[in-house]
């Protein structure tokens, strides 16, 4: 089992807002990142330390992080976004690090 | 723009020794900075990281792995290798080459380059 839990499913009307949250003890200490693999692809880094973007990841991403959670919020949901996401961290004994199960967005 | 391409057998027989290498191009894995790590995804599923390696050879391995894992770095061909003894039908999976950096004190540590992957089948 993994030590970062997140919601095996969300979904989110076309237009609308949606947080998917990733928890586990070592996000107290260490910063969470996020990706985002759409069917047969690679993963995509989408979010990475306390709310960073890289080049051309839209602006309607972000991040946020709070005690053992940290979450990732996609504003304006487009059609494209619909895939797994992933969170990634250190571990509790901060020496490797580990993925969260992954959270299946559908954008309805 | 750095580029990671994942490359060896399809195939694999049970007990055998699975052999990946990852090859980098638009940037040196000798110029330090970054380490370059394993991922696999099995069938229908989650992430697993598997270990990285730093340029100068320090290593380390997912707990859970690290009796069968050997990651290796050749950077006169810019390239790092995966090998994983004993192989079983639970090993079949994408198998991903990534490099991992370091953003500092608000970046965190992220995967930002990551090969195409490659899917492993153990079977006889």
């Amino acid at each position: 089992s993994s030590e970062l839990t997140q919601d095996p499913a969300v979904s989110v009307a076309l237009g609308q807002t949606v947080r998917i949250t990733c928890q586990g003890d070592s996000l107290r200490s260490y910063y969470a990142s996020w990706y985002q693999q759409k069917p047969g692809q690679a993963p995509v880094l989408v979010i990475y330390g306390k709310n960073n973007r890289p080049s051309g990841i839209p602006d309607r991403f972000s991040g946020s992080s709070s005690g053992n959670t940290a979450s990732l919020t996609i504003t304006g949901a487009q059609a494209e976004d619909e895939a797994d996401y992933y969170c990634n961290s250190r571990d509790s004994s901060g020496n490797s690090w580990v993925f969260g199960g992954g959270t299946k967005l559908t954008v309805l | 723009q750095v580029q990671l391409q994942e490359s060896g057998p399809g195939l694999v027989k049970p007990s055998q020794t699975l052999s990946l290498t990852c090859t980098v191009s638009g940037g040196s894995i000798s110029s330090g900075g970054y380490y370059w790590s394993w991922i696999r995804q099995h069938p229908g599923k989650g992430l697993e990281w598997i270990g990285y390696i730093y340029y100068s050879g320090s290593t380390y391995y997912n707990p859970s792995l690290k009796s069968r894992v050997t990651i290796s770095v050749d950077t006169s061909k810019n390239q790092f290798s995966l090998k994983l003894s004993s192989v079983t039908a639970a090993d079949t999976a994408v198998y991903y080459c990534a490099r991992q950096s370091h953003g500092g004190a608000e970046g965190g540590v992220y995967f930002d380059y990551w090969g195409q992957g490659t899917l492993v089948t153990v079977s006889s």
